[in-house]
């Protein structure tokens, strides 16, 4: 079935660890995206990618790092996590910004 | 201060009842409205879309309606069922601004 697949589904980390969410899609879409999501606030984007080899900041980059090496895979880096990084995080893409964003079924990170 | 407010926060609504769920927002112009459903413990799926020249676009029992003067976009259902439970999330384009969301719970 075409979509989005996030990897680990959730994980538990020790603060100050390196954590890599992975992020695949198979529908060729250029655009891709990460959020976080938290109780009671909007989905906030972290990084975008409007096509393979270009990477953006969103509203709150800072403690993450992505790259976008080919069109299918889209991974965030949490360099040393800290419990603040304790979230949801949800990868999406789109075949351009206009059309509509499909996302995966998140990541549950929890920071210790 | 989030630029996308929605409300209400969360509501109940007997399964086959109609319910309007809104969203104000404070930047303009944008390119897109989005509303999007989330079932809990899944992501977001897309409902509509609508350009900043359009008021209103449907999908199903899902209606979108956008007041560009009033900067108000509002999501109606229409004869609720139970698979309707769900957080519904309005979004402008401008930023990728997300609202909080709106819970909603059909009840039978």
């Amino acid at each position: 079935i075409a979509g989005i697949t996030q990897a680990p589904t959730s994980q538990i980390l020790a603060a100050g660890r390196r954590m890599t969410l992975r992020c695949t899609q198979d529908m060729r879409h250029n655009a891709m995206y990460w959020y976080r999501q938290d109780l009671g606030l909007g989905l906030r984007l972290i990084h975008y990618s409007n096509t393979a080899g270009t990477t953006g900041k969103g509203e709150v980059p800072d403690g993450y790092s992505v790259s976008r090496a080919n069109t299918d895979d889209f991974p965030l880096t949490l360099a040393s996590a800290v419990p603040s990084q304790t979230s949801v995080y949800f990868c999406a893409s789109s075949e351009d910004s206009n059309q509509p964003q499909h996302f995966g079924d998140g990541t549950r990170l929890s920071i210790l | 201060k989030n630029q996308v407010e929605q409300s209400p926060q969360s509501l109940i609504i007997l399964e086959g009842k109609n319910c309007t769920l809104q969203c104000n927002y404070t930047v303009s112009p944008f390119s897109n409205l989005r509303w999007y459903k989330q079932d809990t413990g899944r992501g977001p799926v897309s409902l509509t879309i609508m350009t900043f020249s359009e008021n209103t676009k449907s999908n199903g029992r899902y209606t979108a309606t956008l007041d560009a003067d009033t900067k108000q976009s509002s999501l109606h259902i229409t004869a609720s069922q139970l698979s309707d439970s769900a957080s519904y999330i309005c979004v402008n384009d401008y930023k990728l601004s997300f609202g909080a969301g709106t819970t909603v719970t059909v009840r039978a």
